[in-house]
């Protein structure tokens, strides 16, 4: 199995819901993380688990909590979000951190914050 | 920092043709990784090719290959035989440094014309 899983595939949400965003991986890679990509730009990081700790939050605001419950499960909550969040949630996972390690990349996630 | 760099937000191909994607990157590093990243229209962002900054061979998958030069900070996608699956956004990403995140170009957006 070489694959990134996300579900959902797309999330309205309201201002004041609380969603969350699962992804998983069945490599038995040792790093994940998420990204957020708006439309017509790169993925920009915001979280990296590594061996299932927090190893990155790089300033992404708190209404964006992540949790690593195992290493093959990556989740991201969602609180309070703004209209200005909506963007696609990109999980990916690689063999371990580092530079000679392939990102593999799931489907995304396409969030609409309403 | 390093900075990776694609100037060419657009461009396109005829099928059958070979087209040339540029990638400029900065960094002090002796030690990194290259990589050229697929995002076709609304699906998975998939790895095309990846050259390990310590090998002087150009690296090649099939119909894609890279132009590596190391002294000059360039690193160029050449896909040849273009197909109507070709079309995508392509971005050059940029792995290194001892937690080795990716740093991603802006992206260039490839059309195949039939």
């Amino acid at each position: 199995d070489t694959e990134v899983t996300q579900t959902p595939k797309h999330l309205v949400m309201g201002m004041t819901n609380k969603k969350s965003l699962k992804c998983e991986q069945h490599m038995g890679h040792r790093a994940m993380y998420w990204y957020k990509q708006k439309a017509k730009k790169p993925p920009e990081l915001m979280f990296v688990y590594s061996y299932e700790k927090l190893s990155i939050n790089e300033s992404v605001p708190s209404r964006f909590s992540p949790e690593c419950p195992n290493s093959s499960l990556l989740n991201l909550h969602l609180h309070a979000l703004q209209p200005e969040d909506s963007a696609l949630y990109l999980c990916a996972s690689s063999f371990e951190r580092g530079q000679y390690n392939e990102q593999f990349f799931g489907p995304g996630t396409r969030l609409t914050v309403l | 920092a390093q900075t990776v760099t694609q100037s060419q937000p657009e461009m396109s191909v005829q099928e059958a043709e070979t087209v040339t994607l540029s990638c400029t990157y900065d960094t002090s590093e002796s030690d990194y990784y290259l990589f050229w990243y697929k995002q076709p229209p609304s699906r998975q962002m998939i790895l095309v090719i990846r050259q390990e900054a310590y090998k002087q061979q150009n690296a090649t998958e099939n119909r894609f290959s890279v132009n590596f030069q190391k002294a000059a900070k360039s690193f160029s996608l050449k896909i040849s035989d273009s197909q109507l699956g070709d079309a995508a956004m392509y971005f050059c990403a940029y792995g290194g440094g001892s937690q080795g995140n990716l740093i991603f170009g802006k992206g260039t957006k490839l059309s195949v014309k039939p």
